[in-house]
């Protein structure tokens, strides 16, 4: 069955750091590039980052809400990507979900999400 | 960035009813949109790709349609675990960007 799993969520203080991980299983997760986004409480999507597959040079994308902040990165020999998240405001404070880009920048496969609260 | 606009932003239905939704981007986008449905607590589901192609498993009664950069949803003949909400997207150029979501209420 093909599948995502994030990890690596929880309560943060201001101005920490904090990495989410994204396991995969059931396909072969070195040919899809892959996204995260987030949704604060009550609100919409919001599309945060995404990372190439090595085909395509592992290149990465950024909102500007987060780039300088956060970085992508994956693994392709553990199939997991990875959400590296510094200098964290309590705007963040989200479910952060991860999906594969199944067609053309449209995401078929999305993970249940992992809550994350900024706060002190 | 490509804005998208939707709506509207809550609509009511009764099950058996023909809904509607709309999206309009800021500049031409071809056809890369996509629509997704959200039910309370869980992860989007991927509804339609290619502004109008099915993704496998999605009942016949949706459909995607489009018009410049007019985009439409529609859900013909409203089914009982089609309550939840729709948002749209754009796949023509980052950063990806969402609608503001629709919420399918029952009547």
């Amino acid at each position: 069955e093909v599948a995502l799993v994030e990890s690596g969520g929880g309560l943060v203080q201001p101005g920490r750091s904090l990495r989410l991980s994204c396991s995969a299983s059931g396909f072969t997760f070195g040919d899809y590039a892959m996204s995260w986004f987030r949704q604060a409480p009550g609100k919409g999507l919001e599309w945060l980052s995404f990372i190439r597959s090595k085909t395509y040079g592992v290149t990465t994308e950024y909102a500007a809400s987060v780039e300088g902040r956060f970085s992508i990165s994956r693994d392709d020999s553990k199939s997991i990507v990875y959400l590296q998240m510094n200098s964290l405001k309590t705007e963040d404070t989200a479910l952060y979900y991860c999906a594969r880009d199944g067609i053309g920048d449209t995401f078929d496969i999305w993970g249940q999400g992992t809550m994350v609260t900024v706060s002190s | 960035d490509i804005q998208m606009t939707q709506s509207p932003s809550s609509v009511s239905a009764s099950v058996g009813d023909r809904v509607t939704i709309s999206c309009r981007a800021s500049q031409g986008i071809s056809s890369w949109l996509a629509w997704y449905q959200q039910k309370p607590g869980k992860a989007p589901k991927l509804l339609i790709y290619a502004s109008s192609t099915l993704h496998s498993g999605v009942p016949p009664r949706f459909s995607g349609s489009a018009s410049e950069t007019d985009f439409t949803l529609t859900i013909t003949s409203l089914q009982p675990e089609d309550f939840a909400t729709y948002f749209c997207q754009q796949a023509y150029s980052f950063p990806l960007t969402f609608g503001g979501g629709t919420r399918v209420e029952i009547k």
